[in-house]
């Protein structure tokens, strides 16, 4: 089955620890974005990438980082330099670099706590 | 800043009821705005409207946009508890191809 593919369920970190969220998808799509979702709040933008090598900052992308070394995954690494990660992480992805007539599908998503 | 605002917050009505979610937007480069329906974990898409004054219909659910107000309804009829869930909202700018949330409405549905 086609989708999007978030992992883990559930994540710890230390402080002071890097940890990283993978995002893998099946649909050959070119565009994936990371966002985060708090309580009471919608969902905001980290880090998007519309092809391959190719990423850009969102709206909270201090603190994160992500790479594009493959069209199917866009890993989300939450360093130490946030100081707030606990929140729960969605991946989505979309079709056609430039299409906006194609909606963002998303993944079940990856639970942050500190320990 | 592109901006997406949803109200009610919350809402709780009794099953059977009809019930109207707003949502209001200020996106520069706006080229469409869309519904999700989110449980427990991954928001599922519900419409997608670019056409001001058309209404998208699923089921018990519709949904119409009005650029001329900047905004859009979704609508749930004979609501079950099954559509107990938040409700995103979303806008999306063509410009720079990021898509903007509100903070979502919180709909119980009570049996």
């Amino acid at each position: 089955d086609g989708g999007i593919t978030q992992s883990p369920k559930y994540l710890f970190r230390k402080e002071g620890q890097n940890v990283t969220l993978s995002c893998e998808q099946n649909l050959n799509h070119d565009a994936m974005y990371w966002y985060r979702q708090d309580p009471g709040q919608g969902l905001r933008l980290i880090y998007y990438s519309q092809i391959v090598n190719d990423f850009q900052k969102g709206d909270i992308a201090e603190g994160y980082s992500v790479s594009r070394e493959k069209k199917e995954s866009f890993p989300l690494t939450v360093t130490s330099a946030q100081k707030n990660p606990t929140a729960f992480y969605l991946c989505a992805s979309r079709t056609g670099q430039g299409n906006a007539n194609q909606p963002q599908h998303f993944g079940d998503g990856t639970r942050l706590s500190i320990l | 800043e592109d901006k997406v605002v949803q109200s009610p917050l919350s809402l709780v009505v009794h099953e059977g009821d009809t019930v109207t979610l707003n949502c209001s937007y200020e996106v520069t480069n706006f080229r469409s705005l869309l519904w999700y329906k989110q449980e427990k974990k991954a928001p599922t898409f519900l419409f997608m409207l670019t056409s001001s004054g058309i209404e998208k219909k699923s089921g018990r659910l519709s949904s119409i946009l009005d650029k001329k107000e900047l905004s859009s309804i979704l609508n749930i009829t004979a609501t079950q508890t099954g559509d107990s869930a938040i409700y995103l909202c979303a806008a999306y700018n063509f410009g720079n191809e990021k898509l903007t949330f509100g903070t979502g409405t919180r709909l119980t549905i009570i049996p």
